[in-house]
């Protein structure tokens, strides 16, 4: 079964200043893999996913990640943040052959400051 | 469309009590799952349902049921809750019938619940 590992509980950063939220996986099949943003009191929305292809992905709100299948990461990056980025980052894996569910890492608390 | 709605939003219980938390989503998807969060942990699979009329014990099925009443709506059933069981819990869509197809899911706002 595929798991995933979030490196980081938290990350604070100050606006306009870069970041890089990490995730690496584990799996012995190929596999998708996704970003999700959770606002507080609200449902996860998706950000961005990587299916096949191309190995850098972009997604909303100026996000983006790169797959690298020799590394088993899937790094989000946004070259400047806002307060509004302020939230808690999910980082997912799906996939495999008759394999219905999808695993999650334990999350990444962005706090964006003025 | 509403996408992905869960009721209550709220909810305490007593150790003992039971419960049902239904969700219902309008876009004809055909998997929904249960989901529960706690700090630190993410979120952990606890039911799915690949299609109408099946279901599947995810990560963490103990001290649960499910119902998929039909394609749009899937509850989640505790008999006799615990402090144990004191989550968020969350439902979610995806159109995929199989997972050789891309599994993006649709999540709806969550249902806070207090077991005392």
């Amino acid at each position: 079964a595929q798991s995933v590992t979030q490196l980081d509980s938290q990350v604070p950063v100050f606006e306009e200043a870069p970041v890089e939220l990490r995730c690496n996986y584990s799996s012995s099949v190929s596999v998708y893999l996704f970003w999700y943003v959770q606002y507080p009191n609200q449902g996860l929305q998706l950000l961005l996913k990587y299916l096949s292809g191309s190995t850098l992905v972009k997604g909303i709100n100026g996000f983006e990640a790169e797959f690298n299948k020799s590394q088993t990461s899937f790094h989000l990056r946004k070259p400047s943040v806002h307060i509004s980025d302020t939230a808690e980052y999910f980082c997912a894996v799906s996939g495999g052959y008759n394999n219905n569910d999808m695993r999650f890492g334990a999350g990444t608390r962005l706090t964006v400051k003025p | 469309n509403a996408g992905v709605t869960q009721t209550p939003k709220f909810q305490v219980l007593k150790t003992g009590q039971s419960m049902t938390l239904q969700c219902a989503q309008d876009m004809n998807h055909n998997s929904m799952y249960w989901y529960r969060q706690d700090p630190g942990m993410g979120l952990r699979l606890i039911y799915y349902s690949a299609s109408e009329g099946t279901t599947d014990k995810g990560e963490v099925p103990n001290g649960y049921n499910v119902s998929r009443l039909n394609k749009r709506e899937f509850s989640l059933r505790l008999e006799s809750a615990a402090p144990s069981q004191t989550s968020v819990y969350f439902c979610a869509s995806s159109e995929a019938l199989r997972v050789t197809l891309y599994n993006e899911q649709f999540f709806g706002p969550g249902t806070r619940l207090t077991v005392l």
